[in-house]
């Protein structure tokens, strides 16, 4: 059974600096991997989606890596801002259909 | 492009009541609707994958008589919670995937969510 972990839990870091989170998956057999964002009582906004295929994709000041061997995905967010508080969620699809299985997220908080 | 809308956002009902959850593609046609639970400062856990004009299938545990699944067109998918009880209450969540995206691409777009309460 495919498990999504992601370290680490919360991350607190001032304006300014980049955040790096990780994601890891037991099961490399993924169809893709995306990174999401929620706010608190929010639904989710996808940022980036990484096709199995592909190492990593970008989006302005967001980076998200792949590592399908090793089971690892890493989202970078540069210079980061205060407006990027919130809750990133990773998932991997686990079937064509696009069934997912999410991480338990990692809760950022950027202070000015 | 790509919105999905959910209705009610939230919901107060008394135990033992029925409470329909509504999830809309607004501007695209979704042949799979996907529904999730999220309790609070946990993730998101797969309940069911709606297919349109066919049954749904559910993920190990979630009961199909409790939590009845319709997706009667290609831009609906409804969620019936029956006789619902305190343990009940979660943010539910519904995602939709464009009928036109290939089977490799996958992306899927999420609704706001809906926060039901069970007294």
């Amino acid at each position: 059974k495919q498990e999504v972990t992601q370290i680490p839990a919360a991350l607190s870091v001032p304006e300014g600096e980049n955040l790096v989170l990780n994601c890891s998956f037991t099961d490399s057999a993924i169809y893709n991997l995306q990174w999401f964002r929620q706010d608190p009582g929010k639904g989710l906004t996808s940022l980036l989606l990484i096709q199995s295929s592909q190492r990593e994709q970008t989006s302005g000041r967001l980076n998200a890596s792949l590592d399908k061997s090793s089971g690892r995905s890493t989202l970078y967010i540069a210079a980061s801002q205060p407006g990027d508080s919130a809750t990133y969620l990773c998932a991997v699809a686990t079937d064509s259909w696009g069934k997912l299985q999410f991480g338990a997220g990692t809760q950022v908080v950027v202070t000015p | 492009g790509a919105v999905v809308s959910q209705h009610p956002s939230r919901v107060i009902c008394k135990s033992g009541t029925s409470v329909k959850i509504e999830c809309r593609s607004l501007d695209f046609q979704a042949t799979t609707m996907f529904w999730y639970r999220q309790f609070p400062k946990q993730s998101l856990m797969l309940m069911a994958t709606s297919n349109e004009g066919s049954k749904a299938t559910y993920e190990q545990g979630v009961e199909k008589d409790k939590f009845l699944i319709n997706h009667a067109s290609l831009t609906l998918s409804t969620l019936t919670v029956t006789s619902a009880h305190p343990e009940d209450s979660s943010f539910y969540i519904c995602s939709a995937r464009p009928e036109t995206a290939p089977s490799s691409y996958n992306e899927q777009f999420f609704g706001p969510g809906t926060r039901l309460t069970v007294l």
